[in-house]
């Protein structure tokens, strides 16, 4: 059975750093590309960036470019997100999701991570 | 990379029809028949209902259809149920290896 598991929900002060996992099991994992969704509260989804843990190939979102890093370790089937100088603007649900192509749709999602930013 | 445009609100009765648009551009959703379309309930993970413009995953009723004409596609749950009540989200390739997502309708069954 394909799972994509979350590391739990983050409360963050405005200025620090973030990094969420997102770990794959039930396929091979490396040979799918894992892309990271936002969701603001009462907002909708925001595609920011994907990455193919076979070789770290990664891919942003204009809009989200510069301002995430996203990066996977292959040998433990884990992707990462990664925020620093954490704002206000920043607390959201984090999604990983996993594609085949960069053109397939998202098939499998993660349960999702709430990220809180708050002084 | 303005968000895809989709209606805010959809309603209807157990039973009917309802369709939801979402407009992108030549350089999205008329560029590429790589439209899909997720469904999420309130404080879950979305779910893919269609990919490819058409096609229904594995499980997906066939009560959800969905086409494509120019910069829209479209999205349309036949015989509405109390359960089909959620966000729906349209996403399309972009091009350079992105993708965009729509603003999100809210389908409520009256």
């Amino acid at each position: 059975e394909v799972q994509l598991v979350q590391s739990g929900a983050e409360v963050k002060k405005p200025g620090e750093s973030l990094k969420i996992s997102c770990k794959g099991s039930g396929y091979t994992f490396a040979s799918y590309w894992i892309g990271w969704v936002r969701q603001m509260p009462g907002r909708g989804l925001e595609w920011m960036g994907i990455i193919y843990p076979g070789d770290s190939d990664t891919r942003y979102s204009p809009s989200f470019q510069g301002q995430v890093t996203i990066s996977a370790d292959k040998s433990i089937s884990t992707a990462y997100l990664q925020l620093n100088s954490l704002k206000a603007s920043d607390t959201a649900m984090y999604y990983c999701a996993r594609l085949r192509t960069v053109t397939t749709p998202f098939d499998y999602w993660g349960q999702g991570t709430l990220a809180t930013v708050s002084s | 990379q303005s968000a895809l445009t989709q209606p805010r609100s959809v309603s209807g009765s157990p039973g009917q029809s309802v369709t939801i648009s979402c407009t992108g551009s030549s350089s999205d959703v008329g560029g590429y028949d790589y439209v899909s379309w997720y469904q999420q309930h309130p404080g879950k993970a979305p779910k893919l209902m269609i990919y490819d413009v058409s096609k229904r995953p594995s499980g997906v009723p066939d009560r959800f259809s969905a086409s494509k004409s120019g910069n829209t596609a479209s999205l349309t749950l036949s015989g509405l149920q109390a359960e089909d009540e959620a966000d729906y989200y349209c996403c399309s390739y972009a091009g350079s290896y992105a993708a965009i997502f729509g603003g999100g309708t809210k389908l409520t069954v009256l």
